[in-house]
């Protein structure tokens, strides 16, 4: 079957750095996710990695490595504001979207 | 502003009776879903439509149906609601069915809906 694994839940202090892990196991690749839903919101794009390394954009960056089917998203500088779930998805051989069940991330002062 | 509607926002029914819930975009979009939330576990997708005049089954399409009447609309009905049902509901749209590129998802801000 198809899986993607993230943590259910972490803790960060204001203005440090947090790394959310993704792997995941499909049928094909596509690409690969991340988006961001603040509690009772809708969820909201945040980047998209199709080839293995880094992609940066601004304080979020988000990695790949297809051959270890594993993803991170690392914020820095962390605002109280980026509190949030961050949902990792991957698209698979038919183009539809497999969904993580979320990371709850709580910033603290 | 461009964007997905959804309506209602919340809605609380008894079990039983037929509820639809309205979605309509604004951003020529080719490609609309509806999926369903609950604690603990990712979207997953009740159905989709590619294109206006075709629609699809997702992971989860039973006691669900939908139309593609034109561009903009996609509906989700409930035929017999029960209390399984109760979830928010969020329906999305893309530029893309397939291909190359990110087929980035535009959420509408979700519509709550208890079944008792």
């Amino acid at each position: 079957g198809q899986n993607i694994d993230q943590p259910t839940e972490m803790t960060a202090t204001e203005g440090a750095i947090v790394q959310i892990n993704c792997t995941y196991q499909t049928s094909g690749f596509n690409g690969l996710f991340w988006y961001q839903q603040h509690a009772g919101e809708a969820p909201t794009f945040l980047s998209y990695n199709v080839l293995d390394g880094l992609e940066e954009k601004g304080r979020f960056s988000s990695f790949l490595s297809r051959s270890k089917g594993y993803s991170y998203l690392l914020l820095k500088e962390l605002q109280m504001k980026d509190s949030a779930s961050y949902l990792c998805a991957v698209e698979d051989s038919n183009y539809q979207l497999i969904w993580g069940a979320g990371t709850k991330l709580i910033i603290k002062p | 502003i461009a964007g997905i509607t959804q309506a209602p926002t919340s809605q609380i029914l008894a079990a039983g009776r037929r509820m639809t819930l309205r979605c309509t975009q604004d951003m020529r979009h080719n490609a609309m879903y509806w999926y369903r939330q609950d604690l603990g576990l990712g979207l997953r997708l009740i159905h989709y439509s590619n294109t206006a005049g075709t629609t699809g089954k997702g992971e989860v399409p039973d006691g669900y149906s939908v139309s593609r009447a034109n561009t903009d609309d996609f509906p989700l009905t409930l035929a017999s609601a029960v209390p399984s049902q109760t979830s928010v509901y969020f329906c999305a749209s893309s530029e893309r069915t397939g291909g190359s590129g990110a087929n980035v998802l535009t959420f509408g801000a979700g519509s709550r809906l208890t079944v008792l």
